[in-house]
């Protein structure tokens, strides 16, 4: 049982590159998230997806878009990368939003020069 | 901005001493979940609190959720090396998940 898995799990870009994070479940969660990670900040929701063609921003969703593309699926896109989205990127899937479990991918390590 | 604040940021420990982190809100919180992330890997949830008062044991882990369901603690008796790690608090914004800024824990052996 994979759980979460996310891809890259590196990533360098060049400022104003895009590129699209990957992301998918095999536990058939309704919900999945898209949270990054600095130093010292925690964690901070970009976009959320409470059930298959459905999407919501979070506390962060600028500069971003998300794609459920099915319930196992959830992509995070960056159309022109800024040294500002330096981060670690977390995706991660509940049963249902809020009040169960929330299970995390590996992360993605992503530099934007 | 966050719905929980948690302190302390950091807290650097010998091994065998107690550690507390706190959660606190200036609203109720239908619940509150804990995650440990170790160095350089993932959250990993640790247990969930509903209701008012609650207290559950994990081992040497006790956590805590407030009367009025405004504040939660996790406190470490005798801590070890392997409780090395962030330690986040989160909770319940309309349908998604919040997150404490979180405590870092280093255990001096």
């Amino acid at each position: 049982n994979a759980g979460v898995t996310q891809t890259p799990k590196f990533q360098v870009l060049k400022t104003g590159q895009s590129m699209t994070l990957q992301c998918a479940q095999d536990m058939n969660h309704n919900s999945m998230y898209w949270y990054r990670q600095d130093p010292g900040m925690g964690l901070r929701l970009i976009y959320y997806s409470a059930s298959e063609g459905t999407t919501d921003k979070g506390e962060v969703p600028n500069g971003y878009n998300v794609s459920r593309l099915n319930k196992r699926e959830f992509s995070l896109r960056l159309e022109s990368a800024a040294p500002s989205q330096t981060s670690v990127y977390f995706c991660a899937s509940t049963v249902e939003g809020g009040l169960d479990t929330i299970y995390f991918g590996e992360g993605s390590w992503l530099t934007v020069v | 901005g966050q719905q929980v604040m948690q302190i302390p940021q950091y807290q650097h420990v010998q091994e065998g001493e107690d550690f507390t982190t706190y959660c606190n809100s200036s609203t109720t919180l239908s619940n509150i979940q804990w995650y440990k992330q170790r160095p350089g890997g993932h959250p990993v949830f640790l247990i969930q609190l509903v209701k008012s008062g609650e207290v559950k044991k994990q081992k040497r882990l006790t956590f805590q959720f407030g009367e009025a369901k405004k504040n939660s603690s996790l406190h470490i008796t005798a801590t070890q090396t392997t409780d090395v790690g962030t330690y986040f608090c989160a909770s319940r914004k309309g349908r998604a998940l919040t997150f404490g800024s979180g405590t870092r824990l280093q255990v001096q052996p």
